[in-house]
């Protein structure tokens, strides 16, 4: 069956920099949910979206920004990254409000 | 997650049962989950329960939700050294809202 697909799966970007994860949802799924997971951490909800519409919006940092496309896939953002940022970084999608598949994550890495 | 709760570490021998156990706060959660993450890996949906229902069973896991105290157990029968990965349970709470609030997960250690 198929699966939710991100890349890069791997990213590693200097300070300031910027990124951008993809996302592409599992087909006919309407909803994209962007988690982080910092190290030993669990993950924690950024932003979802329904529909290509902002649905939810959770601990997002002002330098983030995320859309989806017509096409239901998604891309997050990242501008003027800290090492704070230094995550994994999970997609989801669901249909409607039915239970949530992640994808594999884009380990991101800012030195 | 500040609202959800699991203890850190659990290690049991191969062949014997796990619980794990998590307790959450939102009494208008509708479902629960138990998601597993591999060393390195994404997260795999085990298993969920609407928040209707006392217990869920799928071969080897079984799953008990005491609403009355918010508490969800996760028991995984015969436990493998494949079973060994960090468990999450996770909450998706009543309204509009669609977004998982997380626990800070168990790592299970199964011992040969």
């Amino acid at each position: 069956a198929a699966g939710v697909i991100q890349s890069p799966r791997h990213l590693i970007k200097e300070k300031r920099e910027t990124a951008t994860l993809k996302c592409y949802p599992i087909p006919r799924h309407d909803t994209v949910y962007w988690y982080q997971q910092g190290p030993g951490q669990d993950p924690q909800f950024l932003i979802s979206f329904y529909e290509k519409m902002q649905s939810d919006k959770g601990s997002i940092p002002d330098r983030f920004s995320a859309q989806q496309f017509s096409d239901y896939h998604s891309e997050l953002n990242m501008s003027s990254l800290e090492l704070g940022d230094s995550a994994l970084y999970f997609c989801a999608s669901s249909w409607e409000y039915n239970e949530q598949f992640f994808g594999p994550g884009t380990r991101l890495t800012v030195l | 997650g500040e609202d959800v709760e699991q203890s850190l570490f659990l290690s049991v021998r191969e062949g014997d049962s796990s619980v794990i156990n998590c307790t959450y706060t939102d009494s208008s959660s509708t479902y629960l989950y138990w998601y597993k993450q591999e060393p390195g890996a994404g997260l795999q949906l085990l298993t969920y329960i609407f928040s209707n229902m006392d217990m869920k069973q799928d071969q080897r896991l079984t799953v008990l939700l005491n609403k009355k105290d918010k508490h969800l157990s996760l028991r995984i029968a015969d436990t493998q050294t494949g079973d060994s990965a960090i468990y999450f349970c996770a909450e998706r709470r009543g309204g509009s809202a669609r977004q998982l609030t997380f626990g800070s997960g168990t790592q299970l250690t199964v011992l040969p």
